[in-house]
């Protein structure tokens, strides 16, 4: 069984460019995450999908971040304009269990996202 | 509010040492608890998942321990290897968030 996929593995921008990331999760599970992980600390979920509905964007910084999964499968993450503390891993994660999250996510290998 | 803490930040032993990495957590209503190893520049790769309902789960060298009551669970490494170096997190899911919630992780080098 293929794993997360996740795209590119690393990124350079300079502060106020655009950038996307993409992310292929594991065929058949419906529930797609993406994660925020600043140097240091544990991931911080940012956006979780249920098929290609939004159930939770509550730290998602709305005003430079959006995300979408269109046909519920890829997803794609992008952020314009990108800040220097955007600078982070960016994990895309997948689960087979709906909303009670009461089964493991399986998680892509991030993108790098570097903001000079 | 889920806070998760995980000691020590850092560490570092000699090849066969046993090792025991804490986490705690605050709000004991909670799904389940995930320990992940993390390597550097590397997604994170799922170890041992337990559920509220369950004290303790095993996987070869590995096991983790739960005490809901008390917001505690330990990861025993037996017989370390110099393969185990990496970073281990806990993450926790609450009832009242859904979310999972992160420790900052535990840092692990063994050296031969």
């Amino acid at each position: 069984e293929a794993g997360v996929a996740q795209s590119p593995r690393y990124k350079i921008i300079e502060k106020r460019q655009s950038v996307a990331f993409w992310c292929n999760p594991i065929s058949g599970h419906a529930t797609l995450y993406w994660y925020q992980q600043i140097l240091g600390q544990g991931p911080k979920l940012l956006i979780q999908f249920q098929n290609n509905g939004v159930v939770d964007d509550s730290q998602l910084p709305k005003d430079r971040f959006s995300a979408e999964r269109l046909k519920g499968v890829d997803s794609t993450l992008k952020i314009q304009p990108a800040k220097l503390e955007d600078s982070a891993v960016y994990l895309c994660a997948s689960s087979s269990e709906g909303l009670a999250l009461s089964y493991e996510q399986y998680f892509g290998p991030g993108t790098r996202l570097t903001v000079t | 509010k889920q806070e998760v803490t995980q000691i020590p930040a850092a560490l570092s032993v000699p090849e066969g040492e046993n090792l025991v990495l804490n986490c705690s957590f605050t709000d004991s209503a909670i799904y389940n608890l995930q320990w992940f190893r993390q390597d550097p520049g590397k997604g994170l790769t799922s170890l041992l998942l337990i559920q509220s309902s369950q004290r303790e789960q095993t996987s070869g060298r590995l096991n983790a321990s739960l005490d809901k009551s008390s917001g505690r669970s330990t990861l025993y490494i037996a017989a370390s290897q110099p393969g185990d170096s990496a970073t281990y997190l806990c993450a926790v899911v609450s009832y009242n968030t859904d979310k999972l919630i992160f420790g900052t992780g535990t840092r692990l080098q063994v050296f031969p």
